[in-house]
């Protein structure tokens, strides 16, 4: 079946880090990887998404590869920022279902 | 005005009491979820909608009930609320993909309810 395991949190970096929040999947077929993200007191928002193997997904300097031989999807940022504290959840879309992960709360101190 | 619409945001019941908790949606979609955060938990799936005539129950669909009224509308309800209840709702829209595993699920704001 369909699943995503992601890792738990929560995490607290320093302005400027560097960040990764793993994801991994298992899916018949073959989906398309997502990763969302949820402000405090807001809905869940598309921050990027990957639709093949080896597509790399971009946006608001955040970074994920969907790497078919591993079943990883990682979730990367160079330099985070006080704005970007919100919850993360990675995504697959496979068999007409979406399935989440549990969800990482990232935290950003200046 | 938001593309997803979700009402109440906020509501306090007692146990016992029944609930209906409204979606609307402006973006033209044919699909609709119906999603519960607990912390720790993520998102589940409770119903889902592919269109007006199509219902299917989700991972937790125990003690809930929906109704799709028209394309754009989609209200979930507890028939009888019981406090294992609490949580944020959230009402998600997606197109229908041309090819399986392209959607992208469009969110409401939300609708925290505590059963008491």
């Amino acid at each position: 079946g369909n699943s995503v395991t992601q890792m738990e949190g929560p995490v607290t970096l320093s302005e400027e880090a560097f960040l990764t929040i793993n994801c991994t999947y298992t899916a018949t077929g073959y989906p398309s990887l997502f990763w969302y993200v949820q402000y405090p007191g807001e809905g869940l928002q598309l921050l990027l998404k990957a639709t093949k193997a080896d597509d790399k997904g971009s946006n608001k300097g955040f970074e994920a590869t969907y790497r078919k031989e591993t079943t990883s999807f990682h979730l990367e940022k160079g330099s985070v920022q006080v704005s970007d504290s919100a919850v993360y959840f990675c995504a697959l879309h496979g068999s007409n279902q979406f399935y989440f992960g549990t969800g990482t709360s990232l935290t950003v101190i200046p | 005005d938001a593309d997803v619409t979700q009402t109440p945001r906020n509501r306090i019941t007692k146990t016992g009491k029944r609930i209906m908790l409204e979606c609307s949606q402006t973006k033209g979609h044919d699909r609709m979820y119906w999603y519960r955060q607990d912390p720790g938990l993520g998102l589940r799936l409770i119903y889902y909608s592919f269109d007006v005539k199509d219902i299917n129950k989700g991972e937790i669909s125990d003690g809930y009930s929906v109704s799709r009224q028209a394309q754009a509308k989609f209200s979930l309800s507890l028939e009888s609320a019981i406090p294992n209840q609490t949580a944020l709702y959230f009402c998600a829209t997606s197109e229908t993909s041309g090819r399986a595993g392209t959607g992208e699920l469009f969110f409401g704001e939300g609708s925290r309810l505590t059963v008491l």
